[in-house]
């Protein structure tokens, strides 16, 4: 199994949805992070979590909410979907800031 | 605030040519330094890193030296294959930024037969 696993892999929904990505790990790492990939715009940041009390918003949290179940699990919902947030979402992991981060294989969002 | 540049891409080699990527960077602190690489459908995967001044990251044939007098951290692989062909990040993380990695914005490395 993937040390760190993203659900779904591909989804297609419409304008005004709500929709859950999901990340769980099995590293057993405390911090946890959402990444949006956009061709020409390399990595953007939108939540990160460094335990599962402590949340924090990124560059681009807006139109975006998390959730940290457990050590192990991390959900980026869309409350309201909107085409421009389609683009490839990445959840990571790490441990200490020396160690870099372990990241599952993405879901690729298309918002119609 | 922390920042990474790459060189812009994208990059078409033929195989068994060498290659160099460059990064540098900017930071307030004592950064550790990293490469990612992407391949097409896939998630980033850490391929090297190096923590302090002189090191020198190594994976798989490719190689990055952490130089702090020029800021700088460029990959580097003597012969490069056609199964090299992927999206390269480079990428560093330090305490001022609480531990988050900067990214730089990727650089595409296509390797022809």
């Amino acid at each position: 199994d993937a040390d760190v696993t993203q659900t779904p892999r591909n989804r297609i929904t419409k304008t005004g949805k709500r929709i859950m990505l999901e990340c769980s790990q099995t590293k057993g790492h405390d911090r946890m992070y959402w990444y949006r990939q956009d061709p020409g715009l390399g990595l953007r940041l939108i939540y990160y979590s460094f335990d599962v009390k402590d949340i924090n918003k990124g560059e681009i949290s807006d139109g975006y909410s998390v959730s940290r179940q457990a050590q192990a699990k991390f959900s980026l919902s869309l409350e309201s979907a909107i085409p421009n947030q389609t683009a490839l979402y990445f959840c990571a992991t790490s441990d200490l800031d020396r160690t870099g981060y372990t990241f599952g294989s993405g879901t690729r969002l298309t918002v119609v | 605030g922390n920042s990474v540049t790459q060189m812009e891409g994208p990059v078409t080699l033929s195989e068994e040519a060498f290659l160099t990527i460059n990064c540098t960077y900017t930071a307030t602190g004592y950064p550790s330094l990293f490469w990612y690489v992407q391949y097409p459908g896939e998630g980033l995967q850490l391929l090297l890193k190096a923590t302090k001044a002189d090191d020198k990251g190594s994976n798989k044939g490719f190689e990055a030296t952490y130089r702090k007098e020029t800021t700088s951290f460029h990959l580097e692989k003597g012969s490069v294959q056609v199964s090299d062909s992927a999206v390269y990040f480079c990428a560093l993380s330090d305490q001022t930024n609480a531990g988050k990695s900067t990214f730089g914005d990727g650089t595409t490395l296509t390797v022809k037969p």
